[in-house]
C-alpha cells in the first residue's frame, strides 16, 4: 500500500490567520487531488495537481505540488470559519484500474473559531 | 442537476442482520466507486464500476460484502450478516468517463451502526 502521510491531524486557528496542511509520500505519484468533507457530507473535490512544481490557486486556497512529486500542500489565507471540515489528500494508484480508485491521506481536521 | 443521491442515510442493523445500501449517480456517469470511511479517517476504496461491469471488487473486506450494478445505473452494496467492525459510513460516488479530467462526484453516504 503506497501511503499518504497529512499533517497535522487536527489544526485549530483563530479567523484570520494563515496555514499550512502538508501530504506526502515515500512514492512519486502522477496526480494528487485535495478534497474538503464537512459533517454528514461526501467529500468536494477542491483541486487536481498533475505537473511537478505546479501551483494552483483557488480564491483564498493556494495548491502546489512538489517538484518531485512525491508531496503536496495546501495554504489558506486568512482562513474564515466557512473553511472549518476535513481536508483530504488524495492519488489514483499506480497502475491502477481506474483513475476514481483513489488512495486518500487520513486527513486534517481544521477548525476556525470567529 | 441532481448530485449522487445516497439511501438511507441512516442504518442501524443488530450483529448478523443483512443491510442493503442504495446508489443513484449522477445520470449518464460511466464509471461508479463505493468507499468505507471510519470515524476520523479518510475513506478507503471497495470497489468500481463501469456501466454494468465491475472492474475492481480488491477493496471488499470479506466475501459478506457484495455489491451490483445491473442496469448501469443505481447500485447497491449489500453486507451479510454485518460485524461491529463493519460500523462507518458508506460513500458513493460517480463520474462521467474515466479520466483524470473527469472528476469524481460523491454523495453524503449512508452511516451504518452495527450493535
Amino acid at each position: 500500500t503506497q501511503l499518504l502521510e497529512q499533517s497535522p491531524q487536527f489544526l485549530s486557528i483563530q479567523e484570520g490567520e494563515n496555514l499550512t496542511v502538508y501530504c506526502n509520500s515515500s512514492s512519486v505519484f502522477s496526480s494528487l487531488q485535495w478534497y474538503r468533507q464537512e459533517p454528514g457530507e461526501g467529500p468536494v473535490l477542491l483541486v487536481t495537481v498533475v505537473t511537478g512544481g505546479e501551483v494552483k490557486k483557488l480564491k483564498r486556497l493556494t495548491f502546489q505540488f512538489g517538484d518531485a512529486r512525491k508531496d503536496s500542500s495546501l495554504h489558506i489565507t486568512a482562513a474564515q470559519p466557512g473553511d472549518t471540515g476535513l481536508y483530504l489528500c488524495a492519488r489514483a494508484d499506480a497502475g491502477g484500474t481506474s483513475y476514481g480508485k483513489l488512495t486518500f491521506g487520513q486527513g486534517t481536521i481544521l477548525t476556525v473559531h470567529p | 442537476g441532481a448530485g449522487v443521491s445516497q439511501s438511507p442515510r441512516y442504518k442501524v442493523a443488530k450483529r448478523g442482520q443483512d443491510v442493503a445500501l442504495r446508489c443513484d449517480p449522477i445520470s449518464g456517469h460511466v464509471s461508479l466507486f463505493w468507499y468505507q470511511q471510519a470515524l476520523g479517517q479518510g475513506p478507503e476504496f471497495l470497489t468500481y464500476f463501469q456501466n454494468e461491469a465491475q472492474l475492481d471488487k480488491s477493496g471488499l473486506p470479506s466475501d459478506r460484502f457484495f455489491a451490483e450494478r445491473p442496469e448501469g445505473s443505481v447500485s447497491t452494496l449489500k453486507i451479510q450478516r454485518t460485524q461491529q467492525e463493519d460500523s462507518a459510513v458508506y460513500l458513493c460516488a460517480s463520474s462521467l468517463t474515466d479520466s483524470v479530467n473527469s472528476p469524481l462526484h460523491f454523495g453524503n453516504g449512508t452511516r451504518l451502526t452495527v450493535t
